[in-house]
């Protein structure tokens, strides 16, 4: 199956900074997608990013399938935005396999 | 329901007891997951039902792990006899369709055992 890694494992902002986080997968992925969970444990789904650049508020994310990356860009972080960040995609019959997260903590 | 519902939130368990965890998934989602958390680490794939039917059960680490969702709606995932490196916490999703894009979960079950 996939091996996905992500970078950097954690990862410290001041309130305001913009941030960019890194996924890295060792086969072609259909299906990427980027996860926050939150402080209490919540997943919440992002973005589903097989391709291309998507926006949402401060949050975007970009796809390069052919060279087997994606990045999720953080602007303006808040404190809010703390929390572990994901990306998974499909193998085989795996619905999702996951990387091991960056770990962000935005201070005030 | 509003969102998928997992019970209890923590579980704490003496080694070897037998433990059940609950999942509860938005009412009309055909497909239910399990996955595993272990502390640090990114959920592990555990098992997928599609309606009552279990299509997948590649990722139950042992033959002590079991799931079920007779009716098609709950799912239940048993451990027997636990042991210490089960403790992890167990997340369930649920999507209308199985459409992977479409995941919805829950906020887990937070498994020790001393």
């Amino acid at each position: 199956g996939i091996q996905v890694e992500q970078s950097p494992p954690d990862l410290i902002l001041q309130e305001g900074a913009n941030s960019t986080l890194r996924c890295n997968f060792s086969d072609s992925v259909n299906n990427l997608q980027w996860f926050h969970q939150n402080p209490w444990g919540q997943l919440i789904n992002l973005f589903y990013i097989p391709s291309g650049t998507k926006q949402n508020g401060r949050l975007s994310a970009t796809t390069v399938a052919t060279e087997r990356y994606s990045l999720l860009y953080i602007s303006s972080s808040q404190t809010t935005d703390s929390g572990v960040y994901f990306c998974a995609g499909p193998s085989g019959n795996t619905p999702l396999v996951f990387g091991k997260g960056t770990r962000l903590s935005v201070i005030a | 329901g509003a969102g998928v519902s997992q019970s209890p939130r923590y579980k704490v368990a003496k080694r070897g007891q037998d433990v059940a965890l609950r999942c509860d998934p938005i009412s009309g989602h055909v497909s239910l997951f399990w996955y595993q958390q272990a502390l640090g680490q990114g959920p592990e794939f555990l098992t997928y039902f599609q309606n009552e039917a279990q299509l997948d059960k590649s990722g139950l680490p042992s033959d002590r792990f079991f799931a079920e969702r007779p009716e098609g709606s709950v799912s239940t995932l048993k451990i027997q006899r636990t042991q210490q490196e089960d403790s992890a916490v167990y997340l369930c999703a649920s999507s209308l369709t199985g459409q992977i894009n479409g995941y919805t979960f829950g906020s887990g079950t937070r498994l020790t055992v001393v």
